[in-house]
């Protein structure tokens, strides 16, 4: 089985802060995708990355692909109460996707 | 706009009740999927079916069937729930292009075994 580990697990800052997220296994993913999901909702997608090394940019979210494509991580600049949620990263291997532990953010107004 | 509804948002049901969670997908995609997520364990694939009346094993199937008579709905089945299958359940599709595999997923089930 396949293992992504995300850390931080639990985020609090103020609004305005920047913060990264990291999404980490020993595993090569053919693509990465990044998840958000609110409380009471099921994930919604933010991203896809596919390409090692590739870099997207979603308004004030920086998404990042490892080189060796078994890493990803998430930066958020000037963080916003709207940021609030669970972050979710899943890897996909072909078959399924498998999904990190999630990191917990809250941005405090 | 693409949509996964689920039949119920919250459930609580007895110890050794049969239990049905039903999902339907309006977008045509082959691929559904269905998820426990749980604090700290992220989520975690039950079972999946790439066609109609075919299904998969997901990495915890145990305690759980599905069935998939029509490609617009995916059943989830517990037989005999049990406390530990307390969880939020939450039901995805996707198109049947591998390369992206990208889940949309509906809004979850609280269920509550006591």
């Amino acid at each position: 089985t396949q293992l992504l580990e995300q850390s931080p697990q639990f985020l609090s800052i103020q609004e305005g802060e920047n913060l990264t997220v990291y999404c980490n296994s020993s595993s090569v993913f053919s693509s990465l995708q990044w998840y958000r999901q609110e409380p009471g909702e099921g994930p919604v997608l933010l991203v896809t990355v596919v390409t090692g090394g590739e870099v997207k940019k979603l308004k004030r979210l920086t998404f990042q692909f490892g080189d060796a494509r078994k890493d990803s991580s998430l930066h958020i600049t000037a963080a916003q109460p709207g940021d609030t949620g669970l972050y979710l990263c899943a890897g996909d291997a072909g078959n399924m996707l498998t999904f990190g532990g999630g990191t917990r953010l809250m941005v405090k107004p | 706009d693409v949509k996964v509804t689920q039949s119920s948002r919250y459930l609580v049901k007895r110890t050794g009740e049969k239990v049905f969670l039903e999902c339907v997908q309006d977008m045509d995609h082959e691929n559904m999927f269905w998820y426990r997520q749980d604090p700290g364990l992220g989520l975690r694939l039950i079972y999946f079916s790439y066609d109609v009346k075919m299904k998969e094993k997901g990495d915890i199937p145990e305690g759980y069937s599905v069935s998939r008579e029509k490609k617009e709905r995916f059943s989830l089945i517990l037989e005999s729930a049990s406390t530990n299958q307390t969880s939020m359940y939450l039901c995805a599709s996707s198109l049947k292009d591998r390369k992206l595999n990208e889940q949309y997923f509906g809004p979850g089930t609280r269920l509550t075994v006591t």
